[in-house]
């Protein structure tokens, strides 16, 4: 079965700190991968996805399918990025396998 | 349109009591799915329609669990003889292929059965 691994629950950096949350994914085919957030009293949205290659709200996530990572990074962590963060990948499927979230905290 | 709708948001229902919940996607959005959400984990798949065609259920979803989608717009899950154990946050995504599968989520149903 598939399975998507962020094993930090939580994570708490100082604003202007670099910040990574960790994603691992088991998956003997191609992956597609997602990073999805939900700020405080907001629904779901998504983030970014690995297809797309890009940067949002400074964040960026680099597929590595030799460490089976998909690990999310921002340079200097901002206060309005506190939120819980969820990892997901949908490969082969129209169903996505979520990770059980990092709730991310970051300090003034 | 303002997104993938719900109703209701709260729920309180007595043990062995049925409870309906609906979702209203967003329009032309092919595909639906309900998810369940516990404290500490991140939504866990129930079961997906694409149209009005039920494609595929969760061992989650046990046989007090159907859920439909008449046609092919909303969708409502319905619990019968809920437990304790049903407590949860039932969330609803939308999405369409045009949009490489990115799910639009609902803001959710939060159930708590005493």
């Amino acid at each position: 079965a598939q399975r998507v691994t962020q094993p930090e629950k939580l994570l708490s950096v100082f604003k202007g700190a670099p910040v990574e949350l960790k994603c691992n994914y088991s998956y003997s085919g191609s992956p597609e991968l997602f990073w999805y957030v939900q700020y405080s009293r907001q629904r779901l949205q998504l983030l970014l996805r690995h297809i797309s290659r890009e940067s949002i709200k400074g964040f960026t996530a680099d597929l590595n399918k030799g460490e089976t990572s998909f690990h999310l990074k921002k340079p200097f962590a901002q206060e309005e990025d506190s939120a819980m963060y969820y990892c997901a990948n949908t490969g082969g499927s129209y169903i996505p396998t979520f990770g059980r979230g990092t709730s991310l905290i970051v300090h003034p | 349109d303002t997104g993938v709708s719900q109703n209701p948001r709260h729920k309180i229902t007595k043990r062995g009591q049925n409870v309906t919940f609906r979702c209203d996607p967003i329009s032309e959005h092919n595909r639906l799915y309900w998810y369940r959400q516990t404290l500490g984990q991140g939504p866990e798949f129930l079961t997906y329609f694409q149209n009005e065609a039920q494609l595929e259920k969760s061992r989650l979803l046990s046989d007090r669990f159907s859920a439909e989608r008449p046609k092919g717009s909303f969708s409502t899950l319905e619990i019968q003889r809920t437990e304790q154990g049903d407590s949860a946050m039932y969330l609803c995504a939308s999405s369409h292929p045009r949009q490489d599968n990115e799910q639009f989520f609902g803001p959710g149903t939060r159930l708590t059965v005493l």
